[in-house]
């Protein structure tokens, strides 16, 4: 079963604004941990920012902030302010207990000057 | 620049060959993995170790034999692969038995098999 979905494999956003990438995730266990990924088209995959489930503030990393609405089981990343440098596919991931990470699908980010 | 080391960046290797992926990490990381990673899609999980014991593998082939000599560094042998084994190949790290611990991934190796 799919733990974490990613319902948009390709999102536009014009440079300087803000753009929202949905996550969504599956899990019963209590503690876990929820994480957004960036790999531009050289590979790397560079991690952003985390999300633990028992935290009660939205985390947040300069542009990067993580709307996490547990009742929904929601954890979209916003980017504030798009640059050009942000074009790249973006990840979802999961962590549940015993190093099990699972990954979303993925979603296109292109920025459009 | 990251603090996940693979080598090779690149490798062309034939059906016949053996070869080895290397990786390295200095920051005091208890588990490593390796992860597969075809174009436009999701890194897919191959193995990981945990304190230098293998505690996953995802029913990966034969042809791929993993080795963690310490602590510090985790290698991926490869013995008669197929072309559809061609694709990125990233090695991460993470503090291990905690859920607040991202993975901490490597440039990885691209890796195209003739």
């Amino acid at each position: 079963a799919q733990k974490i979905t990613q319902t948009q494999p390709g999102m536009f956003v014009q440079e300087k604004e803000a753009v929202t990438l949905d996550c969504t995730y599956d899990t019963s266990d209590p503690s876990y941990g929820l994480f957004w990924y960036k790999q531009p088209s050289s590979g790397e995959m560079i991690f952003l920012i985390y999300q633990g489930s028992y935290d009660q503030q939205n985390a947040t990393e300069g542009r990067y902030s993580l709307n996490f609405q547990k009742a929904r089981k929601s954890a979209n990343l916003v980017i504030s302010a798009s640059q050009l440098g942000d074009s790249a596919m973006y990840f979802c991931a999961m962590i549940l207990t015993g190093n099990q990470f699972y990954f979303g699908t993925g979603t296109s980010l292109t920025v459009i000057p | 620049d990251t603090e996940v080391t693979q080598t090779p960046k690149h490798l062309v290797m034939g059906m016949t060959n053996k070869k080895s992926l290397k990786c390295e990490q200095h920051m005091g990381h208890r588990a490593m993995y390796w992860y597969k990673q075809k174009a436009k899609k999701p890194p897919e999980l191959m193995f990981v170790y945990s304190y230098e014991k293998l505690s996953i593998n995802e029913s990966v082939p034969s042809r791929f034999s993993p080795e963690c000599p310490n602590s510090s560094l985790l290698n991926l042998h490869l013995h008669a692969l197929q072309p559809e084994d061609s694709a990125l190949y990233l090695c991460a790290s993470s503090q291990g038995e905690q859920s607040n611990s991202p993975l901490h991934f490597g440039n990885g190796t691209r890796l195209t098999v003739t």
